[in-house]
């Protein structure tokens, strides 16, 4: 039981580049969802999602795109890097409220 | 809309030190209290859960009550080791419907010294 996988773990990009960072579940959990972590800012929503084929905005969605084409996998794109995306991103399930979520390990991405 | 704020770090204790790290939250109806640490270079963990009021989670040595009147979900610890230096992140999720988004603090760093 792997949990939640994220890859890659770094990633360097210039900017207007785009990219694609993956999330893979396999408990068979329905909500998924991506945060970014910032300096002082503590973890912020960018998309979630209460399952395959529903998704929906956070709190920072703008520069990003989602889709959620299995119940397995919630992919997060950048569809023009800038540097203020330079962050650490954490994808995030859950089978159902109360009960807890799993994060994964975290990408952490620099643009530059 | 909901927010949580907890106290401002770093905090630094001494080994065996009592901790406390307050969290307190504002939402308009009845959300799921989690506190969850961050030990350096990796991701989250959850590591206590409180889903109703006075309820009380509890896990490695460390506790927080659901505090309806307080709304307030304070981290405590009897005595603190070295190992327990993270990063602790008090967050909530909303009842109702299909909402199953994390609200977070900001995070409080704490370091524990021989």
């Amino acid at each position: 039981n792997a949990g939640v996988t994220q890859t890659p773990k770094f990633q360097v990009l210039k900017t207007g580049q785009s990219m694609t960072l993956q999330c893979a579940q396999d408990m068979n959990h329905e909500y998924m969802s991506w945060y970014r972590q910032d300096p002082g800012m503590g973890l912020r929503l960018i998309h979630y999602s209460v399952g395959a084929g529903i998704t929906d905005q956070g709190e920072v969605p703008n520069g990003y795109n989602v889709s959620r084409s299995t119940t397995e996998d919630f992919p997060l794109r950048l569809l023009s890097a800038a540097p203020s995306q330079t962050s650490v991103y954490f994808c995030a399930s859950a089978l159902e409220r109360g009960i807890g979520y799993t994060f994964g390990s975290g990408t952490r991405l620099t643009v530059v | 809309g909901d927010s949580v704020t907890q106290m401002e770090g770093p905090v630094t204790l001494s080994e065996e030190a009592f901790l406390t790290i307050n969290c307190t939250y504002t939402a308009t109806g009845y959300p799921s209290l989690f506190w969850y640490v961050q030990y350096p270079g990796e991701g989250l963990q959850l590591l206590l859960k409180a889903t109703k009021a006075d309820d009380k989670g509890s896990n490695k040595g460390f506790e927080a009550t659901y505090r309806k009147e307080t709304t307030s979900f304070h981290l405590e610890k009897g005595s603190v080791q070295v190992s327990d230096s993270a990063v602790y992140f008090c967050a909530l999720s909303e009842s109702g419907g299909s909402n199953y988004k994390l609200t977070f603090g900001k995070g409080t760093l704490l370091t524990v010294n021989p």
